[in-house]
């Protein structure tokens, strides 16, 4: 069974620009999570899709940050414009179902901003 | 919200030696308690979990204990191999998972 994919693995940019990272969940799991890893630690969740609608998104920062679902498979997130605060590796994660569900991680977009 | 208190940040044990890495939570509402193992490049990985039912469930070489009177639940691993050299982190759950800060676990040849 294929894990979860993310690319790119690694983003430099500029502050004030803007990056897009890439998710697909493993076949058949209905629930998809971002993560912000800031170095040292541990994953914080940014938003929740079960299918493609928003379950919890209430810690991601909506000035700058989007995420969308749109066919209830992979999904996309957007940070614009990027803070150096920002630095961080974003997980995607997904599970079959919420709740206590096991949650299966990707390997992460290392994100720097300069 | 949920805070996820962990430690030690670091521990070193020699092969062949036990390890415990401790936790404590703040919302009484939590009953679900994952521990993940994390390698460098890659994301965590789920090895054992516990539900807010069960004080003590083990598998292999590791268990895990949880006291819900006090909040506190921990991580034991018997027998360190070099292998279980990573950095282990972990949650608690109501609604969501909340992480902890994570312990950085070298084994010593």
């Amino acid at each position: 069974e294929a894990g979860v994919a993310q690319s790119p693995r690694y983003k430099i940019i500029e502050k004030r620009q803007s990056v897009a990272f890439w998710c697909n969940p493993i076949s058949g799991h209905a629930t998809l999570y971002w993560y912000q890893q800031i170095l040292g630690q541990g994953p914080k969740l940014l938003i929740q899709f079960q299918n493609n609608g928003v379950v919890d998104d209430s810690q991601l920062p909506k000035d700058r940050f989007s995420a969308e679902r749109l066919k209830g498979v992979d999904s996309t997130l957007k940070i614009q414009p990027a803070k150096l605060e920002d630095s961080a590796v974003y997980l995607c994660a997904s599970s079959l179902g919420g709740g206590k569900n096991e949650q299966y991680f990707g390997p992460g977009t290392r994100l720097t901003v300069t | 919200g949920e805070n996820v208190e962990q430690h030690p940040s670091t521990l070193s044990v020699q092969e062949g030696d036990s390890a415990v890495i401790k936790c404590t939570y703040s919302d009484s509402a939590s009953n679900y308690f994952p521990w993940y193992k994390q390698e460098l490049g890659k994301g965590p990985q789920l090895i054992i979990d516990i539900r807010s039912n069960v004080g003590e469930k083990k598998d292999q070489r590791i268990a895990v204990t949880l006291n819900k009177t006090a909040k506190h639940f921990s991580l034991h691993i018997t027998e360190t191999q070099p292998e279980d050299s990573a950095v282990y982190f972990c949650a608690a759950m109501d609604e969501k998972l909340t992480f902890g800060t994570g312990t950085r676990l070298t084994i010593i040849p």
